[in-house]
């Protein structure tokens, strides 16, 4: 199993803060996503990398993928109470077809 | 994009009982269809994965006649949790996937085992 190690696993800050939540294996992939979900609700697919280096951005929020497709990062600029969720990285299996999730960073912004 | 209903979306059942969660692609036909079980504060985990018109694979630790998946056609699966118990209370989520094609997720199914 490649597995995908989160951090932090918990994050509280406030509105108009930056932060960063990493995602790290010893496993190569061929692309990661990221995912957020809130209470009771499914996870929602925020964006997919692919290349290697490659740095995508949606919004405020910033992506980027390791050069050697080993670890990954979200970036969150001005925090907004909106963005309060579960973040969870992951990667496709060797087999292509199961994904494998990270545990999940827990963001909480507050007012 | 592409959506997936679950239902229900939460069901309250007695131990010893089985109960049975129906995941639909609405507007795609997939192929391949994953089952998730989430504890409180943890991450996805996956319990097996199917395609339309096969037996489905279990994870390791997944017992499969506890768990009973069916996938009999390109827009349904059904998971039934057979003779429930409080420790199989959870958040089970389904995702659908066309053939390599990104998961997409359903809104999960919050069961509790009284």
């Amino acid at each position: 199993t490649q597995l995908l190690e989160q951090s932090p696993q918990f994050l509280s800050i406030q509105e108009g803060e930056n932060l960063t939540v990493y995602c790290n294996s010893s496993s190569v992939f061929s692309s990661l996503q990221w995912y957020r979900q809130e209470p009771g609700e499914g996870p929602v697919l925020l964006v997919t990398v692919v290349t290697g280096g490659e740095v995508k951005k949606l919004k405020r929020l910033t992506f980027q993928f390791g050069d050697a497709r080993k670890d990954s990062s979200l970036h969150i600029t001005a925090a907004q109470p909106g963005d309060t969720g579960l973040y969870l990285c992951a990667g496709y299996s060797n087999s292509g077809y199961a994904l494998n999730f990270g545990k999940g960073t827990s963001l909480l912004v507050t007012p | 994009g592409a959506v997936v209903s679950q239902h229900p979306s939460r069901v309250i059942c007695k131990s010893g009982t089985s109960v049975k969660i129906e995941c639909r692609s609405l507007d795609f036909q997939a192929t391949t269809m994953f089952w998730y079980r989430q504890f409180p504060k943890q991450s996805l985990m996956l319990m097996a994965t199917s395609n339309e018109g096969s037996k489905a694979t279990y994870e390791q630790g997944v017992e499969k006649d506890k768990f009973l998946i069916n996938h009999a056609s390109l827009t349904l699966s059904t998971l039934t949790v057979t003779s429930a118990h409080p420790e199989d209370s959870s958040f089970y989520i389904c995702s659908g996937a066309r053939p390599r094609e990104t998961q997409y997720f359903g809104p999960g199914t919050r069961l509790l085992v009284l």
